[in-house]
């Protein structure tokens, strides 16, 4: 069964520019949650999706937003690049049924590695 | 809201000795606690994970893990460590309710020497 899949791995962009990121969950799963990862604030929640609506959202401004398709992959997209929105951007699937009280294991991708210069 | 606290940001230790990295959280309501691993340049592995019942968690690679709810802690233990086990590893949490999100500690990076 293939994993998570990232697309991208690696990219590098200058300030003010545009970024998408693709991500491909885990066959069967509905559930997609980014987050970002750099070596001053760790690792941090961005947004959840589930079946095509956003369930969750981090404390990110607005020019991080993201989507998911009907087949469950997601992209999310960072406008206007800033030299801190360098990091690790990590992607999880989740079989996650939609109940309440829903104890789905996160299964993470390797991550697109952005650098804005 | 949740919060993670995890004591150490590095441990060393020499190879098949044992191991216990620390972990503390915080948090209003009932959470489910999680310990995962992430070797260089790649996504996390999750080693093990606690939801309810015995607070005595096995996970993958020999890991282990004690939930205390009194000391709102959830410690990750091996009693004998290999080099391939030099890796950063995440305590993490998530509320019953919070789709999707995880709250992660700062991570600690476990070095094992020969």
């Amino acid at each position: 069964k293939a994993g998570v899949t990232q697309t991208p791995r690696y990219l590098i962009k200058t300030r003010g520019q545009q970024v998408t990121l693709s991500c491909s969950p885990i066959s069967g799963h509905r559930s997609v949650s980014w987050y970002q990862q750099t070596p001053g604030q760790g690792l941090q929640f961005l947004f959840e999706y589930f079946s095509e609506t956003q369930r969750n959202k981090g404390n990110f401004p607005g020019r991080f937003s993201g989507r998911q398709f009907s087949n469950s992959r997601s992209e999310m997209n960072v406008s206007t690049l800033e030299l801190g929105d360098s990091a690790l951007y990590l992607c999880a699937s989740s079989l996650d049924t939609g109940g309440v009280g829903n104890t789905g294991e996160l299964f993470f991708g390797e991550g697109s590695r952005l650098t804005v210069l | 809201a949740q919060s993670v606290t995890q004591l150490d940001s590095q441990v060393p230790v020499f190879e098949e000795a044992p191991v216990e990295l620390r972990c503390n959280y915080s948090s209003s309501v009932s959470v489910y606690l999680f310990w995962y691993v992430q070797y260089p340049n790649q996504g996390l592995q999750l080693l093990l994970k606690y939801l309810s019942g015995s607070t005595l968690v096995k996970g993958i690679n020999g890991f282990e893990a004690e939930f205390n709810k009194s000391q709102t802690s959830f410690h990750l233990r091996k009693p004998s460590v290999h080099i391939s086990d030099t890796a950063e590893y995440f305590c993490a949490v998530r509320s019953r309710t919070s789709y999707g999100k995880l709250t992660f500690g700062q991570g600690t990076i476990l070095t094992v020497h020969p």
